[in-house]
């Protein structure tokens, strides 16, 4: 069971515009910058957004952060076919003498 | 190029120990941060231990904390974790992760390893 509590999946048509959530507490989230990682298989972890809404170089203007409270999301637009991969919220837990904290993980495919 | 390359992984049995290495390269290591991060096979990441850019802090996971240990070396450029008691569920890939900062206490890994397999099983 996950700190932070994502959708195990979502889908999109290539050109479509999806959403990923990452929900949490206020010992996590509410008080923490979120990270985004994006996994094929087979491949190491990539980062995809730092600081809730930063992209590091090379990431495609397409993927965007936002958080509000204790909740996170990542947004996919012109959903593309080289998308599908798996993405992970993550941030640091203030609880007990603070442990970063993943998401489950949510599956993306594109159709 | 920047890198990060572990090594140290292998078979081992329940109740022993294991010492895994992270080769740093491409970036001045005693700017940031270290981390560990594991990946069981077929399921998610799990955080495993966390150094800060001088070693003044560091932080473990529940699950490995008092049985592992992370250290770095500056003059080396490495990461290291050592890792005793040896469980079946410490079964899992090992990534070394570089912080995008210098405090532990952050969760923007910007650079990977290609990670290191650890299996325990008798």
């Amino acid at each position: 069971q996950s700190v932070l509590t994502q959708p195990p999946s979502a889908s999109g048509t290539p050109g479509q515009r999806v959403t990923i959530s990452c929900s949490g507490s206020t010992s996590n989230i509410g008080g923490n910058s979120v990270s985004w990682l994006q996994q094929f298989p087979g491949t190491a972890p990539r980062l995809l957004m730092y600081s809730n809404n930063r992209r590091p170089s090379g990431v495609p203007d397409r993927f965007s952060g936002s958080k509000s409270g204790t909740s996170a999301s990542l947004a996919i637009s012109g959903l593309q076919s080289e998308d599908e991969a798996i993405y992970y919220c993550a941030t640091w837990d203030d609880s007990l003498s603070g442990h970063v904290v993943f998401g489950g993980g949510t599956k993306l495919t594109v159709l | 190029e920047v890198q990060l390359v572990e090594s140290g992984g292998g078979l081992v049995q329940p109740g022993r120990s294991l010492r895994l290495s992270c080769a740093a390269s491409g970036f001045t290591f005693d700017d940031y941060a270290m981390h560990w991060v594991r990946q069981a096979p077929g399921k998610g990441l799990e955080w495993v231990s966390g150094i800060s850019w001088n070693s003044g802090r560091t932080g473990y996971a529940d699950s490995v904390k008092g049985r592992f240990t992370i250290s770095r070396d500056s003059a080396k450029n490495s990461l290291y974790l050592q890792m005793n008691s040896l469980r079946l569920e410490d079964t899992a890939l090992y990534y070394c992760a570089k912080a995008a900062d210098i405090v532990v206490s952050g969760a923007a890994f910007d650079i990977w390893g290609q990670g290191t397999m650890v299996t325990v099983s008798s």
